[in-house]
């Protein structure tokens, strides 16, 4: 399944640096999310976009800001983060927040030294 | 609150059949979803259901009981391909979806 796509796949950083995760959907879908999947925990839904709208903020630190300037980018901007927030971040879209289906992107494994 | 639960790991054999259970608590619910995630993998949809009793796919089944906040994810004939983490999912009432930890299934022969 290529509808998805994300970049990095895997990235190595110190808890100084900046660096930003890209998500792109190709289905022409109108609602985005950011998802953390740490071992031996579920699934955490971080971020929602409907229509480029932010629409769901799920308690997360504000080390972590989303960024949607369309509805096939997403992106997540990392800064001064911790060693926890080492996981596998996820993408996924679907045609909007009430569709049945979420297509989800192959990931980016981030570590934090 | 809000939770699901269902089994961290289930072994099974080629060819067999499988029942992975998964009970949940929520007071939204627009419906459950099975996901399959292959290691190092994106998770991808195998079923949705809304309204009690039992959806086929293919070698695949799903079936949900809102009264019991429970459901079941039944595969038939499993090949070795079919190992993996199986996750349970329910929509919330703000359409968001909450998942459980999943099962991992290995297959063997």
């Amino acid at each position: 399944e290529t509808g998805v796509t994300q970049t990095p796949r895997h990235l190595v950083m110190g808890m100084t640096n900046k660096k930003s995760l890209k998500c792109e959907q190709h289905l022409g879908h109108n609602a985005m999310y950011w998802y953390k999947q740490s071992a031996k925990k579920p699934l955490e839904l971080m971020f929602v976009y409907n229509f480029k709208e932010q629409t769901e903020n799920n308690s997360v630190p504000s080390r972590f800001s989303p960024e949607c300037p369309n509805s096939s980018h997403l992106f997540l901007h990392l800064h001064t983060l911790q060693p926890e927030d080492s996981a596998l971040y996820l993408c996924a879209s679907s045609q909007d927040k009430v569709a049945d289906t979420q297509y989800f992107g192959p990931g980016t494994r981030l570590t934090v030294l | 609150g809000q939770n699901i639960d269902q089994p961290t790991e289930m072994t099974a054999t080629e060819g067999a059949i499988v029942q992975i259970n998964c009970t949940y608590q929520t007071s939204g619910f627009n419906g459950l979803f099975w996901y399959q995630q292959h290691a190092g993998e994106a998770p991808t949809f195998l079923s949705y259901n809304v309204l009690d009793g039992l959806e086929e796919k293919g070698r695949f089944s799903s079936f949900l009981s809102r009264s019991k906040g429970y459901s079941y994810l039944l595969l038939k004939e499993l090949q070795m391909k079919d190992s993996a983490s199986y996750l349970c999912a329910f929509r919330t009432g703000a359409n968001n979806l909450f998942f459980g930890t999943g099962t991992r299934l290995t297959v063997i022969p």
